[in-house]
């Protein structure tokens, strides 16, 4: 079955860029079937999304995080990647990438990485 | 600020029934489908319900979905203190994908 794992830095330091991945195992990212997104949690807060990419490269992303999100997918290595840029202690929080079947908002999300915590801090 | 309302807390004693409410609008639940989550924890949420009241395999039949207008509820039936946890319903909501305000369910 298809598993997700995220990685990348646990300590980002203010004003810089936010950079982490997303590699999926036991299945294609190239499949024409799912959408690949990225969701965060606050610490003790709920869920928030922040924007999904399609293998072909099309993305879409939260209208609030827009300016500062760029995901972006490499399908030789089956991988896909969040990068937030200008981060400030707001942005400290657990990240997960996550997958949702065709078309979006039916399905649901999935299968969901096991969250990577990323802190904001100098 | 989530634009799905939530009651912040739910309880019951093993074997009751529990309901979760999540009341959003016609931007959101009165024209797109649900889902729901569960977030035991530590984890990462675990898709619960989709398409409003469809549940994935292996997703246990004690957990039910509704939705009439802009509202939406998750049922579970014959509580089990495994289920104590964090619930989430989530829509689209003009191109953004937007979770509710999230529930603790607690069993007594």
């Amino acid at each position: 079955q298809v598993q997700l794992q995220e990685s990348g830095p646990g300590l980002v330091k203010p004003s810089q860029t936010l950079s982490l991945t997303c590699t999926v195992s036991g299945g294609s990212i190239s499949s024409a079937d799912y959408y690949w997104s990225w969701i965060r949690q606050h610490p003790g807060k709920g869920l928030e999304w922040i924007g999904y990419i399609f293998y072909s490269g099309s993305t879409y992303y939260n209208p609030s995080l827009e300016s500062l999100v760029t995901i972006s997918v490499d399908t030789s290595k089956n991988q896909f990647s969040l990068k937030l840029s200008s981060v400030t202690v707001a942005d400290t929080a657990v990240y997960y990438c996550a997958r949702e079947r065709a078309p979006v908002g039916y399905y649901g999300l999935d299968v969901w990485g096991q969250g990577t915590t990323v802190t904001v801090s100098s | 600020q989530s634009v799905l309302t939530q009651p912040p807390s739910v309880s019951g004693t093993p074997g009751q029934r529990v309901t979760i409410s999540c009341s959003g609008s016609s931007s959101n639940i009165g024209g797109n489908t649900v889902t729901w989550y569960q977030q035991l924890p530590g984890t990462a949420p675990k898709l619960l319900i989709y398409g409003d009241n469809q549940r994935p395999s292996g997703v246990p039949d004690r957990f039910s979905g509704s939705k009439s207008g802009t509202s939406a509820s998750l049922a579970i039936s014959g509580l089990r203190s495994e289920d104590e946890a964090h619930y989430y319903c989530a829509s689209w909501d003009d191109s953004l994908n937007v979770f509710g305000t999230g529930t603790k369910v607690t069993v007594l």
